[in-house]
């Protein structure tokens, strides 16, 4: 059974940083394009980044170009998502999400329930 | 990227049929067979129901189908029934390599 479980979210101040974690299991993790999306309290979702299998290639949206690193460790099985400069407008539900193939195009056949960060003074 | 333009509320009776439009340009609906829907219930993580604008999901019911025509790509559900209350989500695949979601419709069951 595939499951995702995100982790690392909370409270942080404006300009600070935070390392969201998703441990994946139930699949070959190093087969699969892996992605972080994220909704907004009340609003739609958005997708934020996504990496291909090996690491070797990454993906953003414009809103977090720049600010925001995804990577992988496959070893562990585990997706992250570094944040810095953090904003108002990043306060979201997180969810790290599994691409139906190898590549970005597919879609998201499985979700995790998300982490929450929130960014206020 | 612009988000897809969707509906933001359609409605339906149990039994009838809706559909919900998904629209964007040549540079993501229109280019790319990489069209996906999403089922989401409040306080749920997001559920895929179709994927590649057409193909169903094992345990998605057939009620469920999905189309497109030119930069607009369509979710039918046909037979409506209480459970498919829910917002709605497509998805598509960009020309930037990046992807792009819609805005969202809620559909109401009456």
């Amino acid at each position: 059974e595939v499951q995702l479980l995100e982790s690392g979210g909370g409270w942080v101040q404006p300009g600070g940083s935070l390392r969201l974690s998703c441990a994946a299991s139930g699949f070959t993790f190093s087969s699969f394009v892996m992605n972080w999306v994220r909704q907004a309290p009340g609003k739609g979702l958005e997708w934020v980044s996504g990496i291909s299998g090996s690491g070797g290639s990454t993906y953003y949206g414009d809103s977090v170009k720049g600010r925001f690193t995804i990577s992988r460790d496959n070893s562990k099985n585990t997706l992250y998502l570094q944040m810095n400069s953090l904003r108002a407008e990043d306060t979201a539900l997180y969810y790290c999400a599994k691409s139906l193939t190898t590549r970005l195009r597919g879609g998201f056949g499985y979700w995790g329930q998300g982490t929450l960060v929130s960014v206020s003074s | 990227q612009s988000a897809l333009t969707q509906p933001a509320s359609v409605s339906g009776s149990p039994g009838q049929s809706i559909t919900i439009s998904c629209t964007g340009t040549s540079s993501d609906v229109g280019g790319y067979n990489y069209v996906s829907w999403y089922q989401q219930h409040p306080g749920k993580a997001p559920k895929l129901m179709i994927y590649e604008v057409s193909n169903r999901p094992s345990g998605v019911p057939n009620r469920f189908s999905g189309s497109k025509s030119g930069n607009t790509a369509s979710l039918t559900i046909s037979g409506l029934q209480a459970e498919d209350e829910a917002d709605y989500y497509c998805l598509s695949y960009t020309s930037s390599s990046t992807l792009v979601f819609g805005g969202g419709t809620k559909l109401t069951v009456l």
